[in-house]
């Protein structure tokens, strides 16, 4: 089955202590992407990548780090989290980086920063 | 700076009803518009992705519109059922970098 997933589904953490939340999709996509969700301001890009060794930056970055090293897996870092890092996260990923496609997504990973 | 916007943000309407959710952009040079589906604790599912060229979109009992002279979309939603339950959301193509621009949301609940 072609699916995006997402590991832990859910996390409680504490100030400072490091943590990767895992994203691996089977789709063979060229593009993938980090969102957070936050009540109010909706979905916001965090970080993504255009290919293997290749990310940027998106709208939200600061406290996050990424890798690309597999075409299937992109790994999101808070090397340090903070409270206002308590979020909603989603992977998404696409087949193409210039066609149309549709963007899928995987199921959440619900963080808490204590 | 595209901003996307949703109105209403919260609708509840009974078993049978039609319905228009709308979705409206700041920018009209987008490559396409998606609308998602959310769950309570669950991810986002794709409905509709109507491409720049074209006018609408459908499936099922779901029709979606675009219109990018006037930055505006609608979700139709036809003979609305209680699984239709949920949070609606539609995102615009944000370019080169394939960014999703989402609007906040419309919580849609269907009464039995």
């Amino acid at each position: 089955e072609a699916q995006v997933t997402q590991n832990p589904r859910y996390l409680i953490t504490v100030t400072g202590k490091k943590l990767t939340v895992t994203c691996s999709q089977n789709m063979n996509h060229e593009y993938m992407s980090w969102y957070r969700q936050d009540p109010g301001l909706g979905l916001r890009q965090i970080y993504y990548s255009m290919n293997v060794e290749v990310t940027d930056k998106g709208d939200v970055p600061e406290g996050y780090k990424v890798s690309r090293k597999e075409k299937r897996n992109f790994p999101l870092i808070l090397e340090s989290p903070s409270p206002n890092q308590t979020s909603l996260y989603f992977c998404a990923s696409k087949i193409r980086l210039a066609g149309d496609e549709t963007q899928y997504f995987g199921p959440g990973t619900r963080l808490l920063v204590l | 700076k595209q901003e996307v916007t949703q109105i209403p943000a919260a609708l509840s309407v009974p078993e049978g009803e039609n319905l228009v959710l709308n979705c409206s952009f700041t920018d009209s040079a987008i490559y396409n518009l998606q609308w998602f589906r959310q769950d309570p604790g669950k991810g986002l599912t794709s409905l509709l992705l109507i491409q720049s060229s074209q006018r609408e979109q459908t499936s099922g009992r779901l029709n979606a519109s675009l219109d990018k002279s006037s930055g505006r979309s609608t979700l139709y939603i036809a003979a609305s059922q209680p699984g239709d339950s949920a949070t609606y959301l539609c995102a615009v193509h944000g370019g080169a970098t394939n960014k999703l621009i989402f609007g906040t949301g419309t919580l849609l609940a269907v009464q039995p």
